[in-house]
């Protein structure tokens, strides 16, 4: 079946790091994406990930793993805005537009 | 502003109800998604339309119906409504057919069935 694991809530310091991971089981696989999303608002896109290795975007990075079905986002020098829920998505190889979803991370950054 | 407009912002209404969600793409996105974001859910792919056509569906019920329209605006059609339909209906969209495409979401659409 479909699959994506992710931790449910995470909780860190500003000015520190974090790391979510997103562990997937599906089907197919045409790539994965990781958006943020605040509390009732409209995801955003962060990063795509389709080959192995780590993609790094200003504060923001993310690794695939294709082998092992997994990837992880890394927030660096965490601000309180990024208090929000980071989802975990894989695009179906089987049918191309389908965006599998985990249920997201919910990440509160404390002072 | 994701440049995806969608209306209304809420809707509240009975069940057995019939309701018509709309959404207008980002200028020039040939495709349109719709998803279904619940409280435990997550969020659910509904159906994909690329330029006119339906691309890929989803978890998306019978009762349940979607069009894209020739100027490319969607409608998603929800029937016979039921308690457990109260949700965010989110529309997307990008520029090209997937993989890989990155898809800007509309606000959503807080539909409350009573």
């Amino acid at each position: 079946g479909q699959n994506i694991d992710q931790p449910t809530e995470m909780t860190a310091t500003e000015g520190a790091i974090v790391q979510i991971n997103c562990t997937y089981q599906t089907s197919g696989f045409n790539g994965l994406f990781w958006y943020q999303q605040h509390a009732g608002e409209a995801p955003t896109f962060l990063s795509y990930n389709v080959l192995d290795g780590l993609e790094e975007k200003g504060r923001f990075s993310s690794f695939l793993s294709r082998s092992k079905g997994y990837s992880y986002l890394l927030l660096k020098e965490l601000q309180m805005k990024d208090s929000a829920s980071y989802l975990c998505a894989v695009e179906d190889g089987g049918s191309q537009g389908n965006l599998i979803f985990g249920k997201g991370t919910k990440l509160s950054v404390k002072p | 502003d994701s440049g995806v407009t969608q209306t209304p912002k809420h809707l509240i209404t009975a069940t057995g109800q019939r309701v018509t969600l709309r959404c207008s793409p980002r200028s020039g996105d040939l495709s349109v998604y719709w998803y279904q974001q619940s409280l435990d859910q997550g969020l659910q792919f509904l159906i994909q339309y690329y330029n006119g056509e339906e691309r890929a569906k989803g978890n998306i019920l019978e009762r349940f119906s979607a069009q894209q329209f020739p100027d490319l605006h969607s409608e998603l059609n929800l029937s016979s409504l039921e308690l457990g339909d109260s949700a965010l209906y989110f529309c997307a969209s990008s520029s090209q057919a997937p993989p890989g495409t990155e898809a800007f979401f509309g606000q959503g659409t807080r539909l409350t069935v009573v």
